[in-house]
């Protein structure tokens, strides 16, 4: 099925730096969320975007929906030990259901 | 709880067999969905329903696929005559609505089934 791009598909960072990954999509959304998933669990909402342009932190993590409706990022700020884990984005336009992206997976050494 | 649940957490089963696995919606969340996540791969969508509805279908793997929803809670997805490959895990989801904006879409997932197929 359609699926966006995200990007990196990996990253292994030292604790305390900061991160940013992205997504992508050939058409525009009007939704965009970030999920975090760790071994074992289902994925868990962590910020969620309703308006291009539109920049939402939550805690050490900052996501923007692209003014052109069709991208997405999310930092981390400091990061931890316990920000590993892979990260989806997801959008959606209109009565559809969401479409993930592959996940960017994140590894952090302390 | 107040989450969505998932039964059973595992479920190791031989090729050919059929097994159903379960989801349970937070309460009052009208749409529901399944997905399939494949080791190290994302998430693809199957199937959602809105109330007992399924309006699109075209997700599903194969006909030996199939999924219900009964009394806009519980819904079960079923694999007739399993293969190796559909090993990985089905994840559910519900939402307050969808199709509508203010958050009532967002997605929240359940545990998982960890499907093994032998």
């Amino acid at each position: 099925g359609q699926q966006l791009n995200q990007s990196p598909q990996s990253m292994f960072i030292q604790e305390g730096e900061d991160v940013s990954m992205n997504c992508t999509s050939s058409s525009i959304f009007n939704t965009w969320l970030w999920y975090k998933q760790e071994p074992g669990e289902g994925p868990v909402l962590l910020i969620a975007l309703y308006k291009a342009g539109e920049l939402t932190s939550n805690g050490r993590l900052t996501a923007q929906f692209g003014i052109t409706r069709k991208d997405s990022f999310l930092n981390i700020s400091a990061s931890i030990p316990s920000d590993v884990g892979i990260y989806f984005c997801a959008g959606r336009l209109g009565n559809t259901p969401l479409v993930f992206g592959k996940g960017t997976r994140l590894s952090v050494i302390a | 709880g107040a989450g969505v649940s998932q039964s059973p957490s595992n479920k190791v089963t031989e090729k050919g067999k059929d097994v159903e696995l379960r989801c349970d919606p937070i309460s009052g969340h009208t749409a529901l969905y399944w997905y399939r996540q494949r080791l190290g791969q994302g998430l693809e969508f199957l199937i959602y329903f809105q109330g007992n509805s399924a309006p699109d279908k075209s997700g599903l793997p194969s006909d030996r696929f199939s999924a219900e929803r009964t009394g806009e809670s519980v819904s079960t997805l079923t694999i007739q005559r399993t293969q190796q490959e559909d090993s990985a895990v089905y994840l559910c989801a519900s939402s307050l609505a969808l199709g509508l904006a203010g958050g009532t879409d967002t997605q929240y997932f359940g545990p998982g089934t960890r499907l093994t197929v032998l």
